[in-house]
């Protein structure tokens, strides 16, 4: 099946300081989804990818989708003790059904 | 409240005691999964329905596992001779071919299973 790799596998950061982490596919996906885990909570939806080169924004949040579609990355500019949490990528099968999650990319923020 | 319920929340079980857990989706959602997560590692994928269609099972699903979703509304999750390896968070979560193009999956908090 689909495998992913995402790094770092965690990251401290000063708040203020941005924050980036990568999401690595030795094959070509057809869409890829992002979640957020705060700690003792469970995944949110943040976002989707589908096209070749896509960028998306939301708020402080950037995210992108490579232009051969076997990487992203999702970009947090000036973090925020809020921002803590584990961030996920996500591939979703050809069938659009089931998801294949990174281990994840946990964030400490420290104020 | 439409968010995604799941009851337990939390559940301590011996070893070789049958559990079963009910997740509740978002109304009108026609899809349902089940994720199994532990420390430190992503959600893993369990099986998942299509209104009362359970249409995927995880090769990793042993036979001790079994998932119904009767009315295609709520699921149950059951587990038949627990094991201390079944100790983890159970995730449900929910979705909708309505919600195209977007098609991200709605999670609820969650069953912790502890099996002593």
């Amino acid at each position: 099946g689909q495998q992913v790799m995402q790094i770092p596998q965690y990251q401290h950061v000063q708040e203020g300081e941005d924050f980036t982490t990568y999401c690595n596919s030795s094959t070509t996906l057809s869409n890829i989804q992002w979640y957020k885990q705060r700690p003792g909570g469970h995944p949110v939806f943040l976002i989707q990818l589908v096209k070749s080169g896509e960028v998306k924004k939301q708020k402080r949040l950037t995210f992108q989708f490579g232009e051969a579609k076997k990487n992203s990355s999702l970009h947090i500019t000036a973090t925020q003790t809020t921002d803590v949490g584990t961030y996920f990528c996500a591939l979703q099968n050809s069938g659009y059904s089931t998801l294949t999650f990174g281990k994840g990319t946990m964030l400490l923020v420290s104020p | 409240d439409t968010g995604v319920s799941q009851d337990p929340r939390h559940k301590i079980t011996k070893r070789g005691q049958n559990v079963t857990f009910r997740c509740d989706p978002i109304s009108e959602h026609n899809r349902l999964y089940w994720y199994r997560q532990t420390l430190g590692q992503g959600p893993e994928f369990l099986t998942y329905f299509q209104n009362e269609a359970q249409l995927e099972k995880s090769r990793l699903l042993s036979d001790r596992f079994s998932a119904e979703r009767p009315k295609g509304s709520f699921s149950t999750l059951e587990i038949q001779r627990t094991e201390q390896g079944d100790s983890a968070m159970y995730l449900c979560a929910s979705s909708s071919l309505r919600d195209l193009p977007h098609y991200g999956q709605y999670f609820g908090p969650g069953t912790r299973l502890t099996v002593t």
